[in-house]
C-alpha cells in the first residue's frame, strides 16, 4: 500500500522560514493537500493541488511537489503557526494521510 | 458556506456498533460534492474512513472495509457512519468532511466538521 512520511517534528525560530516535507513513492505524480492543525481544533487545509493557497489563508504559507517530495513552506513563521501539519494525497480513490509534523516556534 | 455537524454517542461498549451523523448546512448535499468520514485516535494521526456520493457510491478505507456502512440520506440533508464490532482501538475523534472531485481527480478535504470523541470502553 502507498505511504508518506512526514518527519514527527520541526523546529523554527519566529521570522524564519519552516519546511516540513512529506515523501512518498512519485508522489510529484500526484495532487498533495497540506492541513494544519491546532491543538482542539479540526483541521484546516492550507495548501491545495501541491501549491495554492485557499481564500483567507496568509501568503507565508507555500508549497510545492516535485519527484518523491511534496514540502510545504511558512516564510515568516509566526508563533500562531505552531501546530500539526498533514499532508494528505490520494491513491486511487483512497484518501492517505502522512503521519503528522508537530511545528514548535521556539 | 457549507457547514458540518457530527453527532452520536459519545461512549460505546466493546463489540457494539458506533454509529454517527453528519448534518449538512448551507450545501444541498445532492449537488455534487462527496462526502467523508475521518477519524484521529487521542495523540494521534488522522486515518480516512471512507467517502460517499449522493448517488450512495461508498469507497471505504481497505482496514476498514469489512466493518464500515457509510450511507447518505438526502432528504435529510446528512450522511452516517456505522462501525460494527468495535475494540479500544476505534476510540477517536471522528471529523466528517467535504471532499473534491473534478473530473475524475480527487481533491480537498475542505471544510471539517468540528468532530465528536467516541470513547469505546464497558
Amino acid at each position: 500500500s502507498y505511504e508518506m512520511t512526514q518527519p514527527p517534528s520541526v523546529s523554527v525560530s519566529p521570522g524564519q522560514t519552516a519546511s516540513i516535507t512529506c515523501s512518498g513513492d512519485k508522489l510529484g505524480n500526484k495532487y498533495v493537500f497540506w492541513y494544519q492543525q491546532k491543538p482542539g481544533q479540526s483541521p484546516v487545509l492550507v495548501i491545495f493541488e501541491d501549491s495554492k493557497r485557499p481564500s483567507g489563508i496568509p501568503e507565508r504559507f507555500s508549497g510545492s511537489n516535485s519527484g518523491n517530495t511534496a514540502t510545504l513552506t511558512i516564510s515568516g513563521t509566526q508563533a500562531m503557526d505552531e501546530a500539526d501539519y498533514y499532508c494528505q494525497a490520494w491513491d486511487s480513490s483512497t484518501a492517505l494521510f502522512g503521519g503528522g509534523t508537530k511545528l514548535t516556534v521556539l | 458556506q457549507v457547514q458540518l455537524q457530527e453527532s452520536g454517542p459519545g461512549l460505546v461498549k466493546p463489540s457494539e456498533t458506533l454509529s454517527l451523523t453528519c448534518a449538512v448546512s448551507g450545501y444541498s448535499i445532492s449537488s455534487g460534492y462527496y462526502w467523508g468520514w475521518i477519524r484521529q485516535p487521542p495523540g494521534k494521526g488522522l486515518e480516512w474512513i471512507g467517502t460517499i456520493y449522493h448517488s450512495g457510491n461508498t469507497d471505504y478505507n481497505p482496514s476498514l472495509k469489512s466493518r464500515v456502512t457509510i450511507s447518505v440520506d438526502t432528504s435529510k440533508n446528512q450522511f452516517s457512519l456505522k462501525l460494527k464490532s468495535v475494540t479500544a482501538a476505534d476510540t477517536a475523534v471522528y471529523y466528517c468532511a467535504t471532499i473534491g472531485r473534478q473530473q475524475l481527480v480527487w481533491l480537498s478535504l475542505d471544510p471539517w466538521g468540528q468532530g465528536t470523541l467516541v470513547t469505546v470502553s464497558s
